[in-house]
């Protein structure tokens, strides 16, 4: 079973940069058939799909975050990547990464995709 | 984008109870629904995808049923383990979207 690992900063000023890296291991970014995800959680809500990207590079975003996440994937370090710029407190939450399965994505738009392995999460918070 | 609401937002039950949640979405989304169960401080788990089909590991306890609006998930005999919270997500079409959740407590 494909495991996957946040990491990144856990404190990000107002109007920077956050970036987060996922490192997939037993495992392969690269496998076809799998998107490769990031989910984020604001505190003690509910979970917001942000986007994913297959290894080919096609992304797909949550058009409420496109104008500022920029999703990565570099097969040779078997790991991908969010940037989401200027943030603000409202961009305070765990973000989680996860691989997307089952599904297919055509036209721009994708479909029966469901979560699953997740990783643990990573709390980012923005604050000066 | 597709609204998905669940009922109750809480509940509380015994254990050995049977309990069933309820998710709503905006339109109809064929059989697209997906259940997670999430304890505090950990990731969501995957419990049901397709509306019905059990993730594998998963105990038989849990099922998922429904078509179109629609959707419920049942745990049929409540174990200590189980009291968590549990959320719906669409995946009929992007951007996939998710209930609110519902915050099983123990009774």
């Amino acid at each position: 079973q494909v495991q996957l690992q946040e990491s990144g900063p856990g404190l990000v000023k107002p109007s920077q940069t956050l970036s987060l890296t996922c490192i997939v291991s037993d495992g392969s970014v690269s496998t076809g058939g799998n998107y490769w995800s990031w989910i984020r959680q604001h505190p003690g809500k509910g979970l917001e799909w942000m986007g994913f990207i297959y290894y080919s590079g096609s992304t797909y975003y949550n058009p409420s975050l496109k104008s500022r996440l920029t999703i990565s994937v570099d097969t040779s370090k078997n790991q991908f990547s969010l940037r989401l710029t200027s943030v603000t407190a409202a961009d305070t939450a765990i973000y989680y990464c996860a691989k997307a399965a089952g599904g297919y994505c055509s036209g721009g738009i994708c479909q029966e995709n469901w979560f699953d392995p997740w990783g643990q999460g990573t709390l980012v918070t923005v604050s000066s | 984008d597709i609204q998905v609401t669940q009922s109750p937002s809480s509940l509380s039950a015994s254990v050995g109870d049977r309990v069933t949640i309820t998710c709503r979405a905006s339109q109809s989304i064929s059989n697209y629904l997906n259940w997670y169960q999430q304890k505090p401080g950990k990731a969501p788990n995957l419990l049901i995808y397709g509306a019905s089909s059990l993730q594998s590991g998963v105990p038989s306890r849990f099922s998922g049923s429904g078509s179109g609006t629609d959707f419920t998930l049942t745990i049929s005999s409540l174990r200590p383990e189980d009291f968590a919270t549990y959320y719906c997500q669409q995946s009929y079409t992007t951007p996939y979207t998710f209930g609110q959740g519902t915050k099983l407590e123990i009774k």
